[in-house]
């Protein structure tokens, strides 16, 4: 089965940039969704197809995908931007997530 | 704008089958494209997709649940249930409801979440 792999963890300090990857075999063959999950609520997508942020999104969120490694880049970021981070690709009609990033923002 | 609410008992025994719906509110859930998914996350680990289902009554599961996971839909409600037989321990999560095909294939919406445990 495919498999999406993600760091467990990523540090950042506010203001700076934070880049979070999610690797899989020849993943850049493929569309890569991001979400954002704070602590206790829901899923929020951040990024799809890659590239590109559904609305409400702020632009400090964006994305690539190329090779095996897909990324997702959040420019000055903020305190608000702490939660757990979930890379998402589709694999033969199925729908796989990555194990996700817990990012900090110190 | 659209909202889903999942609803569902929030303890089942082991062996036992679960059962949630997610009620679809605001917006309509027949729109050709759309696609209603469950996913699951257990207390401090990931994501899980379940399955999904379009208003055509296609499904399609993960692998790794297609043996005990079924998926319907009851468009004249404006709801869709997910129920999973012979549970056990490693079913207990947060289960969550989802809309897809609306912002190209991820998943746009979702519903707060239901905690499901499976305990005796």
């Amino acid at each position: 089965s495919y498999e999406l792999t993600q760091p467990p963890s990523v540090s950042v300090s506010p203001g700076q940039t934070a880049s979070i990857t999610c690797s899989g075999d020849k993943l850049g063959e493929k569309y890569t969704y991001w979400y954002q999950q704070k602590s206790g609520q829901s899923p929020v997508l951040l990024i799809y197809q890659d590239t590109r942020r559904p609305s409400g999104i702020p632009e400090r969120f964006s994305g690539s995908n190329s090779g095996n490694t897909a990324t997702l880049t959040i420019s000055g970021t903020q305190a608000m931007d702490e939660a757990d981070y979930y890379c998402q690709a589709w694999d033969s009609s199925t729908v796989v997530f990555g194990g996700g990033t817990k990012l900090t923002v110190l | 704008q659209v909202q889903l609410q999942e609803s569902g008992p929030g303890l089942v025994k082991p062996s036992q089958t679960l059962s949630l719906t997610c009620t679809v509110s605001g917006g309509s859930m027949s729109r050709g494209g759309y696609y209603w998914t469950w996913v699951r996350q257990p207390a401090g680990k990931a994501l899980e997709y379940i399955g999904r289902i379009y208003i055509s009554g296609s499904t399609n599961y993960n692998p790794s649940l297609t043996s005990r996971a079924t998926i319907s839909v009851d468009t004249s409600k404006k709801q869709f249930s997910l129920r999973l037989s012979s549970v056990t321990a490693a079913d207990t999560a947060v289960y969550y409801c989802a809309r897809g095909g609306e912002v190209g294939d991820g998943f746009d919406i979702w519903g707060q979440g239901t905690r499901v445990t499976v305990s005796s």
